[in-house]
């Protein structure tokens, strides 16, 4: 166990329609990234979050967006689905900006857009 | 450009032969760090080993073991006595300095599976 929850585990949605998915980091742990890992694309680097202020944006479509809380959970939020956005999502917390610790992996959300 | 290159998409082998994964990689920075990783079926992420560029030293953790050369940007991975249990998908990826962030670039993977 990492340490790192997502909820939800699965999302089975339609086209069209927004969801949010969700990350707690690892205790302490002030970064939160999100990846996405696709049959088409691989694991690509989404969003990096550093203590609530955005850090660096990597293939994140328009119609994605993020946010991180002052309880430093983050939220990734999709919206106006497309098939193509079925994919396995990502979180992943560290620990101090600039340190490089090994970035902990949750679980993962499997979206489904039908 | 910052690029990972696993060449081996699939590798079958038979319990107890070692195998060896091949990570190739570019960047501009002269300070970055390069990661190894594995999903098993279960799906999660599994992190395996850090090490920095200024770090060249062979490292092995029990069965596994990993050779770091700069001179050719490679970072393989050696799994020697495979088990059943080391069937994975195994990621390289690779962090440089900082712009801010730690992210990580990912190769395609290497799936290995190791039968009986």
């Amino acid at each position: 166990d990492s340490g790192v929850t997502q909820t939800p585990k699965h999302l089975i949605t339609a086209t069209g329609q927004r969801v949010t998915l969700r990350c707690s980091p690892r205790s302490g742990d002030l970064s939160v990234y999100w990846y996405q890992q696709s049959l088409d694309q691989g694991l690509q680097f989404l969003i990096h979050y550093y203590n609530g202020e955005e850090r660096a944006k990597g293939n994140i479509l328009e119609r994605f967006s993020a946010q991180q809380f002052p309880d430093l959970h983050s939220e990734l939020n999709l919206s106006s689905l497309e098939l193509g956005d079925s994919a396995l999502y990502f979180c992943a917390s560290s620990g101090n900006r600039g340190s490089y610790n090994e970035q902990f992996f949750g679980p993962g959300t499997r979206l489904t857009v039908l | 450009a910052q690029k990972v290159t696993q060449a081996q998409t699939e590798i079958s082998v038979v319990e107890k032969e070692d195998v060896t994964l091949d990570c190739v990689y570019e960047t501009r920075d002269t300070t970055y760090y390069l990661f190894w990783y594995k999903q098993p079926p279960s799906g999660e992420l599994v992190f395996l080993i850090r090490r920095n560029s200024f770090d060249e030293q062979n490292e092995i953790s029990g069965r596994y073991s990993w050779n770091f050369q700069k001179s050719t940007s490679s970072f393989n991975f050696t799994i020697t006595a495979s088990q059943v249990v080391d069937s994975a998908v195994y990621f390289c990826a690779l962090s440089e300095t900082p712009y801010n962030t730690d992210k990580l670039i990912f190769g395609t993977g290497t799936r290995l599976q190791v039968f009986p």
